[in-house]
C-alpha cells in the first residue's frame, strides 16, 4: 500500500509569495494528482502527472519518478488560494482508485 | 456542463435509521468511486466501481453497500448508520487519459449520526 507523505501540514504567507508544497510517496505510481479543496467546498482536482512538469496560470507542478517526489508551486500568491490543498496517487492505471495525503493547510494573508 | 452530483448536501440522521447517498454523473465515465473524510484521517476509499454490476471494497468498507445498476449512478447506502459513521463523504468519476485516470469530484455530502 502507498504511503503518501506532505509537508508542511500547514502554511501561512503574505501575499504574492511564491509557495512551494511537497508529496512523497513510497511505492511506484501510475499517477500522482494534486487538489483543491475549498473550506466547506467540493474537491477541485488540479493536475494530474505521470512525468515532468504542468503549468495551468499561476500554478506549477513538479513530478520526479526517481525519487518519488512531487511539488506543487504557487507564484504571487492570492488570499484566494487560501484553501487545503491534497497529494493523491494511483496504481496499475488508478483503476483501484486512489491514496491520499493529509493535506497542506494554506493560507495567504492580504 | 460536465458534473458530478451529489444529494443531500447535509443529513442528519439517528442511529440505525438507513439512509442512501445518491451520486450521478453526466460524462459517461465507466470508473466511479466513494470516499470519506476525516479530520487528521484525510480522505479514504470506501468503494469503488469499474462498470456496470462491478463494484469492490476500498480501504474502508465496513457498514456500507453500493450498487452499479446503470452507468451514470453509482449510490452509497448505510443500511445501519453508527456515529462513527459521521464524516463527509465524496464521490468521484473517473475518465482514462494518457494511461491513467482523472477524476472528477462531487460537491460532497456532510453526514451527522446522532
Amino acid at each position: 500500500k502507498n504511503e503518501v507523505e506532505q509537508s508542511p501540514q500547514n502554511l501561512t504567507a503574505q501575499e504574492g509569495e511564491f509557495i512551494t508544497i511537497n508529496c512523497s510517496y513510497s511505492v511506484g505510481i501510475s499517477a500522482l494528482h494534486w487538489l483543491q479543496q475549498h473550506p466547506g467546498g467540493g474537491i477541485v482536482s488540479l493536475f494530474m502527472l505521470s512525468s515532468g512538469k504542468k503549468k495551468h496560470g499561476r500554478l506549477i507542478a513538479t513530478i520526479n519518478i526517481q525519487e518519488k517526489h512531487s511539488s506543487l508551486h504557487i507564484t504571487a500568491s492570492h488570499p484566494r488560494d487560501s484553501a487545503v490543498y491534497i497529494c493523491a496517487v494511483s496504481s496499475g492505471g488508478g483503476a483501484d482508485g486512489l491514496t491520499f495525503g493529509k493535506g497542506t493547510h494554506l493560507i495567504i494573508q492580504p | 456542463e460536465a458534473q458530478v452530483t451529489q444529494n443531500p448536501r447535509y443529513l442528519i440522521t439517528v442511529t440505525g435509521k438507513k439512509l442512501t447517498v445518491t451520486c450521478s454523473q453526466n460524462m459517461n465515465h465507466e470508473y466511479m468511486s466513494w470516499y470519506r473524510q476525516d479530520p487528521g484521517l484525510g480522505l479514504r476509499q470506501i468503494y469503488y466501481s469499474m462498470n456496470v454490476e462491478v463494484t469492490d471494497k476500498g480501504d474502508v468498507p465496513e457498514g456500507y453497500k453500493v450498487s452499479r445498476k446503470e452507468k451514470r449512478n453509482f449510490p452509497l447506502i448505510l443500511e445501519s448508520p453508527s456515529p462513527n459513521q459521521t464524516s463527509l463523504y465524496f464521490c468521484a468519476s473517473s475518465f482514462l487519459s494518457s494511461g491513467s485516470y482523472g477524476y472528477t469530484f462531487g460537491s460532497g455530502t456532510r453526514l451527522t449520526v446522532v
